[in-house]
């Protein structure tokens, strides 16, 4: 089946820090690929996306980069600000389902 | 912005008592979704509805846990009886055709 392997946490930097949360996943097909934040006591929010192979998703200047050859999806940051801390979480869609399966999460906390 | 609504926001029952979680999705997606999130995981789901039809519920626990969207609007998750292992984030999500999912804020269930 379908899964999701993210880099365990938690990880801990100083802010402007250069950040980078490993993904990489197992799919049949071709899947769609994602990167949610969940700040603490909230619900998950769609940070990026992409939906074909070296597709870069990117928003808030998070970037990710869709790499078939090596099955990854991994988050980068160059400049990570203190209310980035938050966990997040990798995950795919796949098949006519539209079901969405999710990596473990990474805490990222981030120090003034 | 539209939003998924999800209530109560937090509940703390004794094992054994039967709870239950409401949501009611973003007027007009017809596919609803509540997900599991254990502390420190990633989500998974329990059930997909389209309209008012199960779409996929096996890894619902069928012997404690039910699922209904009876007008295939919003949605009601009843645990009965509630065990200790039960304690999680409960997620709902809706979309519709083309478009992700829209989480809601979750339901923190504590057992006790």
């Amino acid at each position: 089946g379908d899964s999701v392997t993210q880099m365990e946490g938690p990880v801990t930097l100083s802010e402007e820090a250069f950040l980078t949360i490993n993904c990489t996943y197992t799919a049949t097909g071709y899947p769609s690929l994602f990167w949610y934040v969940q700040y603490p006591g909230e619900g998950l929010q769609l940070l990026l996306k992409a939906t074909k192979a070296d597709d870069k998703g990117s928003n808030k200047g998070f970037e990710a980069t869709y790499r078939k050859e090596t099955t990854s999806f991994h988050l980068e940051k160059g400049s990570v600000q203190v209310s980035d801390s938050a966990v997040y979480f990798c995950a795919l869609l796949s098949g006519s389902a539209r079901q969405l399966t999710f990596g473990s999460g990474t805490q990222l906390t981030v120090l003034p | 912005e539209a939003e998924v609504a999800q209530s109560p926001r937090y509940k703390i029952t004794e094992k054994s008592q039967a709870v239950a979680f409401w949501c009611d999705p973003i007027s007009g997606h017809a596919t609803l979704y509540w997900y599991r999130q254990i502390l420190g995981q990633g989500p998974e789901l329990l059930v997909q509805f389209q309209d008012e039809s199960v779409v996929d519920d096996s890894q619902l626990p069928k012997d404690r846990f039910s699922a209904e969207r009876l007008k295939g609007v919003d949605s009601t998750l009843k645990i009965q009886p509630a065990e200790l292992g039960d304690s999680a984030m409960y997620l709902c999500a809706s979309s519709s055709p083309g478009t992700l999912g829209i989480f809601g804020p979750g339901t923190r269930l504590t057992v006790l």
